[in-house]
C-alpha cells in the first residue's frame, strides 16, 4: 500500500518566515509534485520533480521553491512566506511508467498571519 | 498551456439519484482524463480514469465518459448514497507540460 506522509497537518506562521514543508513517499516512486488546493480552484502544481535533484515548474511557482535531495522525500519551501500563501498544500507521487495515477499525502494547512 | 473546468461547484442529490459532473479541457493533445474523489478531511483518491482511445468507461456505479470532438468528459455515479458526499476532481493529462491540470471541483451532496 502506498503511504506518502507529510511532515505536519497544520501549520501557523508570521509573514516573512521561511517555510519548510516536507513529503516522504515509502514506495520508490520516481516523481513527485507539490499542489495547492485552494476553494473553487482545484488543485493547482507548484512544482514537480521526476529524479533526485530535479525539478520542474507546475503552473504556479512564484514565491516558492522545492529540494529533492533524496528519491523518497520532496521539501517544498516559501523563503519568506505571504498572507496569500495560506492554503492547503497537497504533495503526490507516481512511478515513472505510471505517471498518470497519483497518490497523495494527507495534506498541510498553512496559514500565514 | 492546459485548462481545465468542471461544472457544476456544488451539486445536491436525493440518495438514489443520479449525479453528473462535467468537465471541458482545451488541449486536444491530451489523453489521459481521471477523476479524484476527496472526502472531508482526507486526502484525494483515484475512482476512475479514461484515455483517449477509448469513450466510455464504467466501474459498478461510476461511469465516465469522454468526447474528444468536442473535448469533454463527465462522471455519472447512479444510485447515489451518502457516502458518495465529497468533493470530484476533475483532471486532463497535458502532454506538453508533462503533468496533470485539475478542474475546480464539484462538492456533491447526497441526501438520505
Amino acid at each position: 500500500d502506498v503511504k506518502v506522509t507529510q511532515s505536519s497537518r497544520y501549520l501557523v506562521k508570521r509573514t516573512g518566515e521561511k517555510v519548510f514543508l516536507e513529503c516522504v513517499q515509502d514506495m520508490d516512486h520516481e516523481n513527485m509534485f507539490w499542489y495547492r488546493q485552494d476553494p473553487g480552484l482545484g488543485l493547482r502544481l507548484i512544482y514537480f520533480s521526476y529524479d533526485v535533484k530535479m525539478k520542474e515548474k507546475g503552473d504556479i511557482p512564484e514565491g516558492y521553491s522545492v529540494s529533492r535531495e533524496k528519491k523518497e522525500r520532496f521539501s517544498l519551501i516559501l523563503e519568506s512566506a505571504s498572507t496569500n500563501q495560506t492554503s492547503m498544500y497537497l504533495c503526490a507521487s507516481s512511478l515513472t511508467g505510471d505517471l498518470y495515477e497519483q497518490y497523495f499525502g494527507p495534506g498541510t494547512r498553512l496559514t500565514v498571519t | 498551456g492546459e485548462n481545465v473546468e468542471q461544472h457544476p461547484s456544488t451539486l445536491s442529490v436525493q440518495e438514489g439519484d443520479s449525479a453528473v459532473i462535467k468537465c471541458t479541457y482545451s488541449d486536444s493533445a491530451s489523453n489521459y482524463f481521471p477523476w479524484y474523489k476527496q472526502e472531508l478531511g482526507k486526502r484525494p483518491q483515484l475512482i476512475i480514469d479514461i484515455r483517449s482511445n477509448v469513450g466510455e468507461k464504467k466501474d459498478q456505479r461510476i461511469a465516465v465518459t469522454l468526447n474528444k470532438t468536442a473535448k469533454h468528459f463527465s462522471l455519472h455515479i447512479t444510485e447515489t448514497q451518502p457516502e458518495d458526499s465529497a468533493v470530484y476532481f476533475c483532471a486532463a493529462y497535458y502532454n506538453a507540460g508533462n503533468m496533470l491540470t485539475f478542474g475546480g471541483g464539484t462538492r456533491l451532496m447526497v441526501k438520505p
